[in-house]
C-alpha cells in the first residue's frame, strides 16, 4: 500500500518561504506524476502543480512566479517550495500521486495533508 | 473562480438517488475524477475515467458524462456518503488541472 506523508514547518512568516517535503513509501516515484494540492480552511481544492517522472514540472498559473516542486529519488521524496508568502496562503498542504494509466488521469493516493499558518 | 462548476450544495433522502454535477468546456475533451472529503480527512478518489471505481468503493457511486457535464450519481446514497465531493479535470488549456469548488452532499 502506497502511502504518502507531508512534512514541514506548521508556521511561517509572511514574505518568507514555505518549504515541505512528501516522503513516499511502499512504491516507486518513478512512473508517476507527483502533484500538490491545497485547500484553505473552509474552502475548497487548488492545485498547486505537478513534477512528472522525467523531472518535469507544470504550475498553476495564478502561482506559478513563487511554486518550485524538485523531487528526490534517492529518498522517495518529493518538496514543495512557496516563496513571499502571505495569510493567504495558509492552507491544509497535500501531496498527492497522479496516475496515468490509459491516460486517465485520476489521484489515486493523498497524503494526510499538514496545515501550514502564514502569520508573524 | 473555477473553470469547473458544481453546485454547492444538494440533498438527498437516505436511500434516495443523487446526481452532482460538474460543468466546464473542458470537459468535452477530457475526463472528470470525482473525490468524497469528510471533515478533518483528505480526499479520496471515488470515480475516475468513464466510470471506473477504485478498490474499496461501493458500486453505489457511478460516473457519466454528457457534453460539458460530467456527473457523479449516488444510487440509494447511506449516512455515511455525506461529505463534500469534488471534481477535477483539465483546465481549458489542457496543461493544468483543477477542481471544481465542490458540493456539499447532505443524507437527509
Amino acid at each position: 500500500q502506497v502511502q504518502l506523508q507531508e512534512s514541514g514547518p506548521g508556521l511561517v512568516k509572511p514574505s518568507e518561504t514555505l518549504s515541505l517535503t512528501c516522503t513516499v513509501s511502499a512504491g516507486s516515484i518513478s512512473s508517476y506524476y507527483w502533484s500538490w494540492i491545497r485547500q484553505p480552511p473552509g474552502k475548497g481544492l487548488e492545485w498547486i502543480g505537478y513534477i512528472d517522472y522525467s523531472g518535469s514540472t507544470k504550475y498553476n498559473p495564478s502561482l506559478k512566479s513563487r511554486v518550485t516542486i524538485s523531487v528526490d529519488t534517492s529518498k522517495n521524496q518529493i518538496s514543495l517550495k512557496l516563496s513571499s508568502v502571505t495569510a493567504a496562503d495558509t492552507a491544509v498542504y497535500y501531496c498527492a500521486r497522479q496516475n496515468w494509466a490509459s491516460l486517465i488521469y485520476h489521484f489515486d493516493y493523498w497524503g494526510q495533508g499538514t496545515l501550514v499558518i502564514v502569520s508573524s | 473562480s473555477s473553470e469547473l462548476t458544481q453546485d454547492p450544495a444538494v440533498s438527498v433522502a437516505l436511500g434516495q438517488t443523487v446526481r452532482i454535477t460538474c460543468q466546464g468546456d473542458s470537459l468535452r475533451s477530457y475526463y472528470a475524477s470525482w473525490y468524497q472529503q469528510k471533515p478533518g480527512q483528505a480526499p479520496i478518489l471515488v470515480i475516475y475515467g468513464k466510470n471506473n471505481r477504485p478498490s474499496g468503493i461501493p458500486d453505489r457511486f457511478s460516473g457519466s458524462t454528457s457534453g460539458n457535464t460530467a456527473s457523479l450519481t449516488i444510487t440509494g446514497a447511506q449516512a455515511e456518503d455525506e461529505a463534500d465531493y469534488y471534481c477535477n479535470s483539465r483546465d481549458s488549456s489542457g496543461h493544468h488541472w483543477v477542481f471544481g469548488g465542490g458540493t456539499k452532499l447532505t443524507v437527509l
